[in-house]
């Protein structure tokens, strides 16, 4: 059972444009949801996180949006860059300390 | 701030061998690590729970005899792969929750590139 939906699977964007990422997840007990940057060879980075309780948040380019009653939430990357293509994961928890469950992640190409 | 760290960052060993990854946290206490694997263009999926002190917990399907964990001090973790196949061939990475975070921010490793030829 896959709890975190996220799509779509690759991504092509040009220089300047907005790369838009969505994830969908299934457990109501999630109270944490981050996004998490990979580039190959590389271990994850995390990029921007939200909790419930907020419906939006921004930080520089990165902005998440959050909809909690449809379970839904979505990077927003402003002014895509060539050197933001790397792969992205959603990722969500239910409480500290346990372990993050992740989407299969996005690939995400901009082009200059 | 704080890291992660994990060695080695690359390793190929023949089929049959065993082979240790280390995780350690550089600059604080973890006494929870997880371990995850990562087939390429695959999403990561966590094998198993770190415990200090204790016995590790894995996920359903991850066979404990052959991924053998210890987490004998607060700032080391190890993952022992036995008797490595070639279809343990992948990337493994290990994380530890940020002391004193948010809700369960985690710092993750670089991550170890396993062969086994």
């Amino acid at each position: 059972q896959q709890q975190v939906k996220q799509s779509p699977q690759s991504l092509i964007v040009q220089k300047g444009g907005i790369s838009i990422i969505n994830c969908a997840y299934e457990n109501t007990a999630f109270d944490y949801f981050p996004w998490y940057q990979q580039f190959p060879g590389k271990g994850p980075a995390l990029l921007i996180a939200i909790r419930p309780d907020v419906s939006e948040k921004k930080e520089g380019r990165f902005t998440i949006s959050f909809n909690k009653s449809a379970k839904q939430f979505s990077l927003h990357i402003m002014d895509s860059q060539p050197g933001d293509s790397a792969t992205y994961f959603c990722a969500a928890s239910n409480q500290a300390g346990t372990a993050l469950i992740f989407g299969k992640g996005t690939t995400l190409s901009v082009s200059s | 701030g704080a890291v992660v760290s994990q060695h080695p960052s690359w390793v190929i060993c023949k089929s049959g061998t065993s082979v240790k990854i280390e995780c350690r946290s550089l600059d604080f206490q973890a006494t929870t690590m997880f371990w995850y694997r990562q087939f390429p263009k695959q999403s990561l999926m966590l094998m198993a729970t770190s415990n200090e002190g204790s016995k590790a917990t894995y996920e359903q399907g991850v066979e404990k005899d052959k991924f053998l964990i210890n987490h004998a001090s607060l700032t080391l973790s190890t993952l022992t792969v036995t008797s490595a196949h070639p279809e343990d061939s992948s990337f493994y990475i290990c994380s530890a929750p940020k002391p004193r975070g948010g809700p369960n921010e985690q710092y993750f490793g670089p991550g170890t590139r396993l062969t086994v030829t």
